[in-house]
Order: structure tokens, then C-alpha cells, then sequence
């Protein structure tokens, strides 16, 4: 089957760097995104990997490791509105999104 | 403002009853998705529609139906509703043949089937 794997839950500082991983088994693959979702809102686009590497979006970062099914977001000098769920979805050979649960991400001043 | 628009964005329904949502995008994107969120759980596709007057089934379609009559709408439908139907409900859209295919969410409708 299918599988997105992403922790449940994190916990960081304000200022201070966190790491999500993601890993996943899927049936094909056509690309890696990241979603923020903020409670009770719709989640939004944060990053597209297709090919192994780091991609970087100002405070934001995502890497990818095809070979290992592996990738992470990097948030870097974390501010209070990072408070989100973070969503690891990943593309199949059908085209079609298979989505991990989410990582809730808090921050504590 | 460009995006998508659900409605409504709450509803309470007692079980049995009918119910449409209602979602529509106004970007021209040829590919629209329902999709149900639920509490410790990933998103998960009830419908799609690759183009307009084209429809398919996703993880989970039992109990909805969706119909796809122009680029800009995609409904959904509950013809009997159960209360395991309780869920927030995101219409989404993406443009296939873009950089990416990102998706674009609607900002929910919450549904609570008594």
C-alpha cells in the first residue's frame, strides 16, 4: 500500500531552527509538495521537490532524497505565526496527491 | 478576488437529508478534487475531475456523487447523509499543466450530520 509518514507533533522556540520529516512509499513518483495549514483555514502551498535536492524559499527549505523515499522542511528563525499543521504530500504515477496525517508545529516563545 | 469559493461553510444536517455543496473556481483550472479532512487523519479524495464533463473516483466515494458541467464547477453531493459523513470537506483546484500542479484549497465546509 501507500504510506505517508510524518510525526504528529513538534514543539520549537521562537527564533530557533525545526526540521519535519516526511517519509513515504508510493506507487510512483512525480513530485514532493509541503502545505502549511493554519487551524481551521485551508491549507496552503509551501514547496515542490521533483528532484533530489534542497530547494529554499526564504525562511523555508525542503529536500528531497528519491533514493531513500526521504524528505524534510526546514523552517529557520521561527516566528509565532509558523504555528501551523505542516502537510507532506506526495505524487503517484496516477497523478493523483497521497497525503500524510500532518505535523502540528508549535512555537513557544 | 481570483481563487475558489465553497458554500456553505457550516452546515448542520440531520441523517437522511440531501445535501449539495457547492464549490467553484474562477482561475480556469481544468482539474478540481473533493477531498474530506478529519481529525488525525491525512486528506483524503472523494472525487475528482480531470477536465470538465469528466468525473472519478478517489479513496473514499461511498455515499457522494460529483458532476462536472463546466470548467468552473464541481458539486457535491450527499444523497443520504450519515452521521460518519461528519467531516470538513476542501474543494481544491490545480492547473495540470503548470510548473508544479499545485493544488489551490476552498476554505472549507464544516458538516455535521446528527
Amino acid at each position: 500500500g501507500q504510506n505517508i509518514d510524518q510525526p504528529t507533533e513538534m514543539t520549537a522556540t521562537e527564533g530557533a531552527i525545526v526540521q519535519i520529516n516526511c517519509t513515504y512509499q508510493t506507487s510512483g513518483f512525480n513530485g514532493l509538495f509541503w502545505y502549511q495549514q493554519h487551524a481551521g483555514e485551508a491549507p496552503t502551498f509551501l514547496s515542490y521537490n521533483v528532484l533530489d535536492g534542497l530547494e529554499e524559499k526564504g525562511r523555508f527549505s525542503s529536500f528531497l532524497s528519491r533514493s531513500k523515499g526521504y524528505s524534510y522542511l526546514l523552517l529557520k528563525e521561527l516566528q509565532m505565526k509558523d504555528s501551523a499543521s505542516y502537510l507532506c504530500a506526495v505524487r503517484d504515477s496516477n497523478y493523483q496527491l497521497i497525503w500524510g496525517a500532518g505535523t502540528k508545529l508549535i512555537i513557544k516563545p | 478576488i481570483a481563487g475558489i469559493t465553497q458554500a456553505p461553510t457550516s452546515q448542520i444536517l440531520a441523517a437522511g437529508r440531501r445535501m449539495t455543496l457547492r464549490c467553484t473556481q474562477d482561475m480556469r483550472h481544468n482539474a478540481m478534487y473533493w477531498y474530506r479532512q478529519d481529525l488525525g487523519l491525512g486528506l483524503r479524495l472523494i472525487h475528482y475531475s480531470n477536465t470538465a464533463g469528466t468525473t472519478g473516483k478517489g479513496e473514499v466515494p461511498d455515499g457522494y456523487s460529483v458532476s462536472r458541467a463546466n470548467t468552473d464547477d464541481f458539486p457535491l453531493t450527499l444523497a443520504s447523509a450519515v452521521p460518519s459523513q461528519t467531516s470538513v470537506y476542501f474543494c481544491a483546484s490545480s492547473d495540470r499543466a503548470g510548473d508544479t500542479g499545485e493544488l489551490f484549497f476552498g476554505e472549507g465546509s464544516r458538516l455535521t450530520v446528527l
